[in-house]
């Protein structure tokens, strides 16, 4: 069974940091990959999304995201990180043919001002 | 434009109630997915429904979970006899086609307690 892999679950930063959040998917074939956010009290939102293409996706906010499948890795980034950015965030993957996204645990980001 | 609204947003019952989740898409869309959330996790598929039909239900528990999306009128989630462990918060989220094609937009949840 497909999974997704959110190795870091809470990450703390002070304004200005560089953000980088891992994902990791299990899946070999074709895969459609996508981040969301969760800002606190509202719903999941679309960041970005890879289907195919450019690896190196951008998304709205500043946020972009890179495909590297020799990793099976989709890593979220951002240069400089504003208070405004604090959120859950979630990665998912959807394998070809598949109509049922996996969705990896979430990371929990807190910005300090 | 209405994005995808749920109601309630919290909901709390007491063990053996029966909890009522609705969801309404945003206009347009018949494609209707529903998640849970339990603390420390993340999002897992329940059901996939789209208009008068269940697509997949292979992440729905087979006893007491239930749901549907009539001709007219919201999605239902509907729980039976409900105990602790399905304290969570539930989403549904909608596409104008299959997800992965189709972009899903997400609603605010219900968040269950039971007591």
């Amino acid at each position: 069974a497909q999974s997704v892999s959110q190795h870091n679950h809470h990450v703390i930063l002070s304004e200005a940091a560089s953000l980088e959040l891992g994902c990791n998917y299990s899946y070999g074939g074709t895969v459609n990959l996508f981040w969301y956010v969760q800002y606190p009290g509202q719903h999941l939102q679309l960041l970005l999304k890879y289907f195919s293409g450019d690896p190196l996706v951008k998304g709205i906010k500043g946020f972009e995201a890179e495909f590297i499948k020799s990793k099976f890795s989709f890593n979220l980034r951002k240069p400089s990180v504003q208070w405004s950015d604090t959120a859950e965030y979630f990665c998912a993957a959807l394998s070809g043919g598949s109509y049922i996204p996996t969705f990896g645990r979430g990371t929990s980001l807190i910005v300090h001002p | 434009n209405a994005g995808v609204m749920q109601n309630p947003r919290h909901l709390v019952r007491r063990r053996g109630q029966e909890a009522r989740l609705r969801c309404s898409p945003m206009k347009g869309h018949s494609h209707v997915y529903w998640y849970r959330q339990l603390p420390e996790e993340g999002l897992k598929f329940m059901v996939y429904l789209q208009k008068e039909n269940i697509i997949d239900e292979s992440g729905m528990p087979k006893e007491r979970f239930s749901a549907e999306f009539p001709k007219e009128g919201p999605s239902i989630l509907r729980i039976q006899q409900v105990v602790r462990g399905d304290s969570a918060a539930y989403f549904c989220a909608s596409s104008p086609g299959l997800a992965g094609v189709n972009e899903q937009y997400f609603g605010p949840g219900t968040r269950l307690t039971v007591t």
